[in-house]
């Protein structure tokens, strides 16, 4: 089963709006990732937390690693309709990744 | 390729049928990884090769699920008397070196519906 607990489930919101959503798990992870998913297409990668406590930006994304290396959160600023789809965090263990299961963004223009 | 192909993009079989799902990975990639996506999940582990081998098959559900690789590069994924429950999207992902995951490409996927 899940090992990642990801809310909120789903999210709709205005265009413009800022969004943020969290990743929680009772395991420490050496490496945090945020992943989004397009319909018909596979996770394509985010944003990648490697130290306890790094804040990272990409464009209008912000995470950041817990200190405990057992949550993150994804912020996403001034959202646009293409900012729909599906965001997933993931832990990475050793050479195996384990998702949380997701977050569903919708945008209302 | 340009990116990691997968075929079929859709599979709709009968109950109790063998399906095989294939991954090309992108060329020089090492690691493969298989993972299943139930509707309304998120992607859930199932194998990944180094090379031709698999250290870690932990992830297959039942025996009825094998893959396997070779030439370093083309992988099968086989699920023999489907049921409905295998019913799901099945991603592959390559990466250059197995110990950096985080560096995985996924593909776009096989959706799998069993009647």
């Amino acid at each position: 089963g899940q090992q990642l607990n990801q809310s909120p489930q789903s999210m709709f919101i205005q265009e413009g709006e800022d969004v943020s959503m969290n990743c929680t798990s009772s395991s420490i992870f050496n490496t945090w990732l945020w992943y989004k998913q397009d319909p018909g297409e596979g996770p394509v990668l985010l944003i990648a937390l490697y130290k306890a406590g790094e804040l990272t930006s990409n464009g209008r994304l912000t995470a950041q690693f817990g200190i405990t290396r057992k949550d993150s959160f994804l912020n996403i600023s001034a959202s646009i309709p293409s900012d729909v789809g599906i965001y997933f965090c993931a832990g990475s263990r050793g050479n195996k990744l384990v998702f949380g299961a997701g977050t569903i963004l919708r945008v209302k223009s | 390729g340009a990116g990691v192909s997968q075929s079929p993009s859709n599979k709709v079989t009968e109950k109790g049928k063998d399906v095989e799902l294939r991954c090309d990975p992108i060329s020089g990639h090492t690691a493969l990884y298989w993972y299943r996506q139930s509707l309304g999940q998120g992607l859930e582990f199932l194998i990944y090769f180094q090379g031709n081998s698999a250290p870690d098959k932990s992830g297959l559900p039942s025996d009825r699920f094998s893959a396997e690789r070779t030439g370093g590069s083309v992988s099968t994924l086989t699920i023999q008397r489907t049921q409905q429950e295998d019913s799901a999207v099945y991603l592959c992902a390559s990466s250059l070196v197995a110990d950096r995951p985080e560096t995985q490409y996924f593909g776009p996927g096989t959706r799998l519906l069993v009647l």
